[in-house]
Order: C-alpha cells, then structure tokens, then sequence
C-alpha cells in the first residue's frame, strides 16, 4: 500500500522567504503527484501537480519530482501571510478509482 | 469559490446515535468521493462513486454507507456511531478518474462523538 511521507512537520519563516516542502512515496509505479493548500476550517485546495521527472513552475509555486529517489518537493517563492496553512502531498495510486493517498501534511506559517 | 457543498458544517451526538452527512457538487463532475481527515490532518478515502456506481470501498466499518441518488449527490450515513467517528468527513469530486483531473472538496463536516 502506497505510503506518504512529509517533512517538516511545521515551518515558520519570515515573508519574503522561500518555503520549501518535501514528500517522499512507495511506490515507484504511482502517477501524478499533488500539491494541497488546506486553511483551516476550509477544504484542502489544489495548487500544482506533476508527472514526469523534472521541475514545473507555476507562478510562485515550483516543484520537482525525482521519481529514482521517490521524492517531491514545492517551493513556494516570496512568501505571504496568506500562505499560512497546511500543505499537503498526494499520490495518485492510479488504477479506475483516480484515488489520492495522502501525507499527512506541513504546518507553514509565514510571519510579518 | 465553493461549488461542493456539505451540510451539516458541524454536528455533535451521542455514541449509538445515527448520523448522515449531505453533498451536492454544481461542477457536473461524474466522480465523487468521501474522505475522513483525522485530528492528525491524514486524510483517507472511503469511497468513492462514478455515475452513481460505487468504484471504492475502502476497509471501513460496515456501520458507514454511502448512499447516491444522482451523480451530482453523494451522502454518508453512519450507523451508531463510535466515540473513533469523530473527524471532519470530507467530500469531493472530479470529472472523470483520469489521471490530471483535479480533486475539488468541499469544506468537510466535522463530527463529534461524546
């Protein structure tokens, strides 16, 4: 069964500072790995998802996936108040069902 | 913007009382699913449904059901809850089960059992 691992478990950097998140997984044959933004009492939200080796940037948000060492990370450029929340990694298991299996997630906090 | 929506946001009961959980998603998405999150913020499915066909059943207890009328509506009901009930119970939904489809949720339901 596919496992998820996050470090750190909590953050807190200044504003400006770049964020930085990582995910290790499993299972090697997983498919698209997700990024989450969950602020609290909300839903999580979806920010950024990857594929293929390498690094895509959208935004501020980049992130790189090394799929040899099972690793993922996001990095979040300039960061802001508002992106105080619970980042949270998910790797779709593939299959019919498109089912997440996810971390269980980093506590940023981005002070002024 | 919200376009899953969840009723109740928050419900408190008794150990042994039944409880159900609503969900309409207005994105006209085929797949939907719940998932719990626990006080750990771990998120696990529990099921999930494609055109009103269940496609995952995740080990969990028989006391929870999920029951869909159409493929806009995916509800939760649970029998005689356990004190290990208590969480947010979150609903989502898709177009598709394709690989690159986003997951939209809702804004959970939180349970608690006293």
């Amino acid at each position: 069964q596919e496992k998820v691992q996050q470090s750190p478990e909590s953050l807190i950097v200044p504003e400006g500072a770049m964020v930085s998140l990582n995910c290790s997984f499993s299972d090697s044959a997983s498919q698209s790995i997700w990024w989450y933004q969950q602020h609290p009492g909300k839903g999580p939200k979806a920010l950024i998802s990857i594929f293929s080796n390498g690094n895509k940037k959208e935004g501020r948000l980049t992130v790189y996936l090394n799929r040899a060492s099972l690793h993922v990370s996001l990095h979040i450029k300039d960061s802001q108040p508002s992106d105080s929340a619970v980042y949270l990694c998910a790797v779709n298991t593939g299959g019919l069902s498109g089912k997440l299996t996810f971390g269980e997630g980093t506590q940023v906090t981005v002070i002024s | 913007e919200t376009a899953v929506f969840q009723t109740p946001n928050y419900h408190v009961t008794q150990v042994g009382n039944e409880v159900s959980f609503n969900c309409k998603q207005t994105l006209g998405h085929d797949t939907m699913y719940w998932y719990k999150q626990d006080s750990k913020k771990l998120l696990k499915i529990m099921f999930s449904y494609n055109n009103k066909q269940l496609i995952v059943n995740e080990t969990v207890p028989r006391r929870f059901s999920p029951q869909s009328s159409d493929k806009a509506h995916l509800n939760l009901r649970i029998k005689s809850v356990e004190p290990e009930d208590s969480a947010v119970y979150l609903c989502a939904s898709r177009p598709g089960t394709g690989d690159g489809n986003t997951l939209y949720f809702g804004e959970g339901s939180r349970l608690i059992v006293v």
